[in-house]
C-alpha cells in the first residue's frame, strides 16, 4: 500500500497570500488529521476530518481551515499569510478515528517571506 | 487540556549502548494511549511503540521497550542495543480514547549515536 502523500513538499509564499495544502491518506483510510510542526512549538493539532466532516480543531485562528472530500483526500488552507506561519504542515491517517495509530506523510515545508 | 513533557531536548548515546529517553504528561482522563514516534532527518514520522493506559504491563517492541508508571504520570522510552539509524528526533504522544484522533505531543528529544 501506499503511504501518505502530501503535495507539494516545499512551498514558499510572501506574507499576505494565501495557500492551500493537499493530503492523500493511505486507501482505505477515512480519517485525515493535520498538525503543524516548529522548532519552537513542536506539534501541535490543526484540525480532523472524518466523512467530509471536521470532528475536531486545535487552537488555530479562523485564517487556518481544511475540508476532505469523498475519496477522503485532504486539503488544508492559510489564509493571509503571516511569518509565523512558515513550518512543516503535517497531515496523518487512520483508518478510523477511533482507530488508536496515526501514519505520518512527508510534510510540506511552508516558508512565509 | 492534556499536556506531554519531554525535558531532555537532546541526548547521546555510544553504539551498542542503551539509553533512556523521558516524558512525563498530565491528563484527568483514566483511559488513554501513550506513543513514542521516531521522526529521522527525513522528516516522515514513524510510530516506535504504543501502551494504552488500562494495561499494566510495559509495551516491547524487538530492542524498543517502555516503562510506563501511570500514576506518576510518566512514559519514558529505552533503547537497547542502539544503533545508527536510531538516530532521529523522538516524540512522546497522548491521544484521549474518547476524542478521536487528537494526538497531543511533546516537543521532542534529539537522539545522537555515536559510533
Amino acid at each position: 500500500k501506499a503511504g501518505v502523500t502530501q503535495t507539494p513538499r516545499y512551498l514558499i509564499k510572501t506574507r499576505g497570500q494565501q495557500v492551500t495544502l493537499s493530503c492523500s491518506p493511505i486507501s482505505g483510510h477515512r480519517s485525515v488529521s493535520w498538525y503543524q510542526q516548529t522548532p519552537g512549538q513542536g506539534l501541535q493539532f490543526l484540525f480532523e476530518y472524518f466523512s467530509e466532516t471536521q470532528r475536531n480543531k486545535g487552537n488555530f485562528p479562523g485564517r487556518f481551515s481544511g475540508r476532505q472530500f469523498s475519496n477522503s483526500r485532504s486539503e488544508m488552507n492559510v489564509s493571509t499569510l503571516e511569518l509565523g506561519d512558515s513550518a512543516l504542515y503535517l497531515c496523518a491517517s487512520s483508518p478510523q478515528p477511533t482507530s488508536y495509530e496515526q501514519y505520518f506523510g512527508p510534510g510540506t515545508r511552508l516558508t512565509v517571506t | 487540556a492534556q499536556t506531554v513533557t519531554q525535558s531532555q531536548p537532546e541526548m547521546s548515546v555510544q553504539e551498542a549502548e542503551t539509553v533512556t529517553l523521558s516524558c512525563t504528561y498530565d491528563t484527568s482522563e483514566s483511559d488513554y494511549y501513550l506513543f513514542w514516534y521516531k521522526q529521522p532527518p527525513s522528516r516522515q514520522m514513524i510510530l516506535v511503540i504504543r501502551q494504552e493506559a488500562y494495561k499494566q504491563q510495559n509495551a516491547t517492541e524487538n530492542r524498543f521497550s517502555v516503562n510506563f508508571q501511570k500514576a506518576a504520570k510518566s512514559f519514558s522510552l529505552k533503547i537497547s542495543d542502539s544503533q545508527l539509524g536510531d538516530a532521529a528526533m523522538y516524540f512522546c504522544a497522548y491521544r484521549s480514547r474518547n476524542t478521536g484522533n487528537q494526538f497531543y505531543f511533546g516537543t521532542g528529544t534529539s537522539l545522537t549515536v555515536i559510533p
